[in-house]
């Protein structure tokens, strides 16, 4: 079982908006804002899409934004495309004994 | 732009430990953090732990008793050892640049635990 929860699967048809939580605790998710969300397609690495709740690497367009609520963070993608269809993870910061820890992923589907 | 490359056995007997290496290309492997995280198969990401560059390693608590993470800056290379390893030990590893957030893969390699 992950240390963070997110919902198994979620889908958007081309042109739309779909968001992802990710729900941890007041250890991680809640206490520190260094949640970053990975995209993975099949067979290949995870990339980073977002660091410390809502930074953006160079080169991960604007269409992906992060937030945080309390102990829920989320992941929006905007503007659907059609390679945006992977597998998302998130990750927290878990203190100085477990400093990394993951979600379950979800799959996003593009309808 | 730095890449990573994962070196090592792909299938190893239960109780044999597991040897893996990270090649650093394109990049110092100095100032920076450096992680090994697994993926089992069709399963989600474990992070295992991570090295600095001078030495000092932190380990995920439910592995910490069986796993080595070790540097050598002068072939820009770290390692990581995993012994007493058992089927559940199956996954891809990667290893990957950063502490809390990893911002530099490499493509993985499939370690694969059985009799």
């Amino acid at each position: 079982q992950s240390a963070l929860t997110q919902p198994p699967s979620a889908s958007g048809s081309p042109g739309q908006s779909v968001t992802i939580s990710c729900t941890g605790t007041s250890s991680d998710v809640g206490d520190y804002n260094y949640v970053s969300w990975y995209q993975q397609h099949p067979g290949k690495a995870p990339k980073l899409m977002i660091y410390e709740v809502s930074k953006r690497p160079s080169g991960v367009p604007d269409r992906f934004s992060g937030s945080k609520s309390g102990n829920t963070a989320s992941l929006t993608v905007s503007g659907l495309q059609a390679e945006d269809e992977a597998d998302y993870y998130c990750g927290s910061y878990a203190g100085s004994d477990n400093l990394g820890v993951f979600g379950g992923g979800t799959k996003l589907t593009v309808l | 732009q730095v890449q990573l490359q994962e070196s090592g056995p792909g299938l190893l007997k239960p109780s044999e430990t597991l040897s893996l290496t990270c090649t650093v290309s394109g990049g110092s492997i100095s100032s920076y953090y450096w992680s090994w995280i697994r993926q089992p198969p069709g399963k989600g990401l474990e992070w295992i732990g991570y090295i600095y560059y001078s030495g000092s390693t932190k380990y995920n608590p439910s592995l910490k008793s069986r796993v080595t993470i070790s540097v050598d800056t002068s072939k820009n290379q770290f390692s990581l050892k995993l012994n007493s390893v058992t089927a559940a030990d199956t996954a891809v590893y990667y290893c990957a640049r950063g502490r809390s957030s990893w911002n530099q893969w490499g493509q993985g390699t499939l370690v694969t635990v059985s009799s």
